[in-house]
């Protein structure tokens, strides 16, 4: 089953744009993270929040979390077409299974 | 640095058939993860396998089974092949039984017709 749910399923912006992509979980987790899929391959991990950290940056990635909502949001500032690819966030509870939500496919124009 | 590999990349079965897939583990790395992933889905979590054992497992019927080796590497087997287990088998690793951070292989794409 899926722990998470991705808002929106799929997004269309221009290159320079910013793209915010939110997911949402249902139980009490450790950390999550998110990870970028390109063409039904291999997940590349980006970034990783812990449950007791609030907002955390990597390069033009800027994650936030709110445990109280269990809720998560991605953002990806300034988008290029190379940023074109689903996005996942997983979770990472007590019971140490990692569960991905049903993924953001952004699509990012030239 | 080799990262995670898996073999093979695609795979055509016959119903009632048996398969298994294969993992290599990034160095460094002790622990591999399983993972399918259906069309359109998210990856939804089958088993890990640490020191040789499996330590937690998702909701897969036992035609699902695994073995790890003691150079780390790992093996996914399925019996039985449904239709319904078409999917991208995605293989991950990390270290002492950790989710944390995980590397990703790019996945063994199965064919069940």
């Amino acid at each position: 089953s899926q722990q998470g749910e991705e808002d929106p399923q799929a997004l269309s912006i221009q290159e320079g744009e910013n793209a915010t992509m939110n997911c949402s979980y249902k139980t009490s987790i450790n950390n999550l993270q998110w990870y970028r899929q390109n063409s039904g391959r291999g997940l590349v991990h980006l970034i990783l929040i812990r449950s007791n950290e609030r907002e955390k940056h990597s390069g033009r990635l800027r994650v936030t979390l709110d445990t109280s909502k269990k809720s998560s949001s991605l953002l990806i500032t300034a988008s290029r077409a190379a940023d074109t690819a689903s996005y996942f966030c997983a979770t990472e509870g007590f019971t140490d299974k990692l569960i991905f939500g049903t993924g953001t496919r952004l699509q990012v124009f030239p | 640095d080799a990262g995670v590999t898996q073999s093979p990349t695609h795979l055509i079965k016959t119903r009632g058939q048996q398969v298994t897939l294969r993992c290599s583990p990034k160095s460094g790395h002790d622990t591999v993860s399983w993972y399918q992933q259906a069309l359109g889905q998210g990856p939804q979590f089958i088993f890990q396998y640490y020191e040789e054992e499996e330590r937690q497992r998702g909701n897969f019927p036992d035609r699902f089974s695994g073995h790890q080796f003691p150079n780390y590497s790992s093996e996914l087997n399925v019996n039985a092949l449904l239709l319904g287990d078409s999917a991208l088998y995605l293989c991950a690793s990390s270290f002492q039984g950790k989710f944390a951070e995980a590397f990703f292989g790019q996945g063994t794409r199965l064919t069940v017709v």
